[in-house]
């Protein structure tokens, strides 16, 4: 069974403090991980999508990296906007197009 | 822009009664679709897979008979929710896929509130 575990559950930074989310994965043959960003009330905005190990995507300050267990998300400078649920999904190969997500980190930037 | 579009946003309802929330691919026409449940602080569970012209793939543990789903376009997937109850209080999401093989686009979701 894909699963999917996010840490920290919620963190808390000062804007401008940088710092990482986790997100460690089991996937019975792993078609894609995606991180989307989630804010209360509302439906996934999807961020990145990573296919193979190794692989690095970058946005803004944002930046996604992929190991064969683990995906990071590089968070640098955060600035108060980018208060939010991260969510990381798996895409394997045995469901199809189905997406396994993890909790989510809940992440805060004071001003 | 938005490409997967919910409606309605809110909706508040008596128990015992049925309601329906439809999930439309605005600019790409998508075969499947899926719908998910988000309890607060949670993430999001998988409920079903809706096919076009076909009868929806139930997750284990989703009454069929309460949750509805008709795929009956290929831009249009509904889910009813039959005689609600407080219970079923939740945030309801769905997605599709422009293309396979890429990411899926989200609806904006729909709180349900049963009274």
């Amino acid at each position: 069974e894909d699963q999917v575990t996010q840490s920290p559950e919620a963190l808390r930074l000062q804007e401008g403090e940088s710092s990482s989310l986790n997100c460690s994965y089991t996937v019975s043959g792993l078609r894609g991980l995606f991180w989307y960003r989630q804010d209360p009330g509302k439906g996934p905005e999807f961020l990145f999508t990573l296919y193979s190990a190794g692989e690095e995507k970058e946005k803004e300050r944002l930046k996604a990296t992929l190991t064969k267990k683990e995906s990071f998300l590089h968070i640098t400078a955060p600035k108060p906007e980018d208060s939010a649920t991260y969510l990381c999904a798996v895409q394997g190969g045995q469901g199809a197009q189905k997406l396994v997500f993890g909790q989510g980190t809940r992440l805060t930037i004071n001003p | 822009g938005a490409v997967v579009s919910q409606h309605p946003s809110r909706v508040i309802c008596k128990s015992g009664t049925s309601v329906k929330i439809e999930c439309r691919s605005l600019d790409f026409q998508a075969t499947t679709m899926f719908w998910y449940r988000q309890f607060p602080k949670q993430s999001l569970m998988l409920m079903a897979t809706s096919n076009e012209g076909s009868k929806a793939t139930y997750e284990q543990g989703v009454e069929k008979d309460k949750f509805l789903i008709n795929h009956a376009s290929l831009t249009l997937s509904t889910l009813t929710v039959t005689s609600a109850h407080p219970e079923d209080s939740s945030f309801y999401i769905c997605s599709a896929y422009r293309k396979v093989g890429t990411e899926a686009f989200f609806g904006q979701g729909t709180r349900l509130t049963v009274v």
